[in-house]
């Protein structure tokens, strides 16, 4: 079986100031690794991922994401927020040896302040 | 088409009546996905198909839910004898082939059933 745990509800950061997104993972073997964003009234919107290679991947909007073996954790990161970032936010895992089925995180409500 | 499109956008039923959902995937795209996602929750996995083939039905919550896509396009998700319980977002994404495509996954607007 596969998890993801998103231990924060909601992240509240003033605009200006870096943020980070908290996520850890359970899965067998090799993980992929991914970051969703949701936006008011819009469907879910792939941001990065990791697959494998360097740790440290970049994405959409200035996002990055850097994945931890030891931690298993795959934290989402932005040196400076914005307030159009404010939305909700969902980490995912994927088994590398299976087939492509994904499992979500709860989410995390990111709320930007201006 | 651009992305991936499903309809209706919005779909109220009475308890007991059945309700058809259907999905237009990405052109291409061999994986299709279905989830559920209540309000404020991440999208629970439904059911995975590759091409026509339905692969994974695990997430099904009952034998009231039935999903087919039959020429390995567009897909259709069924629910018979709806019940209050089956009130949510009902998500579809595909994707492409391969290491490139695995787990980037594009998504529907999805179709909010509220069922009364």
């Amino acid at each position: 079986a596969q998890s993801v745990a998103q231990p924060e509800d909601q992240v509240n950061v003033a605009e200006g100031n870096p943020l980070t997104v908290k996520c850890t993972y359970s899965v067998s073997g090799n993980p992929y690794l991914f970051w969703y964003v949701q936006y008011p009234n819009r469907g879910l919107q792939f941001l990065l991922k990791y697959i494998t290679g360097d740790n440290l991947v970049k994405g959409s909007y200035g996002f990055e994401a850097e994945f931890n073996k030891s931690q298993t954790s795959f934290h989402l990161k932005k040196p400076s927020a914005l307030v159009s970032d404010s939305a909700l936010y969902f980490c995912a895992v994927m088994n590398s040896g299976g087939y492509q089925k994904v499992t979500f995180g709860t989410g995390t409500k990111l709320q930007v302040i201006p | 088409g651009a992305g991936v499109s499903q309809s209706p956008r919005y779909k109220v039923a009475k308890r007991g009546q059945d309700v058809a959902l259907r999905c237009d995937p990405i052109s291409g795209h061999v994986s299709l996905f279905w989830y559920q996602q209540a309000l404020g929750q991440g999208p629970e996995f439904l059911t995975y198909f590759q091409n026509e083939a339905q692969l994974d039905k695990s997430g099904l919550p009952s034998d009231r839910f039935f999903a087919e896509r039959p020429e390995g396009s567009v897909s259709t998700l069924k629910i018979q004898r709806t019940q209050q319980e089956d009130s949510a977002v009902y998500l579809c994404a595909s994707s492409g082939p391969g290491l490139a495509g695995a787990g980037e996954q594009y998504f529907g607007p999805g179709t909010r059933l509220t069922v009364t």
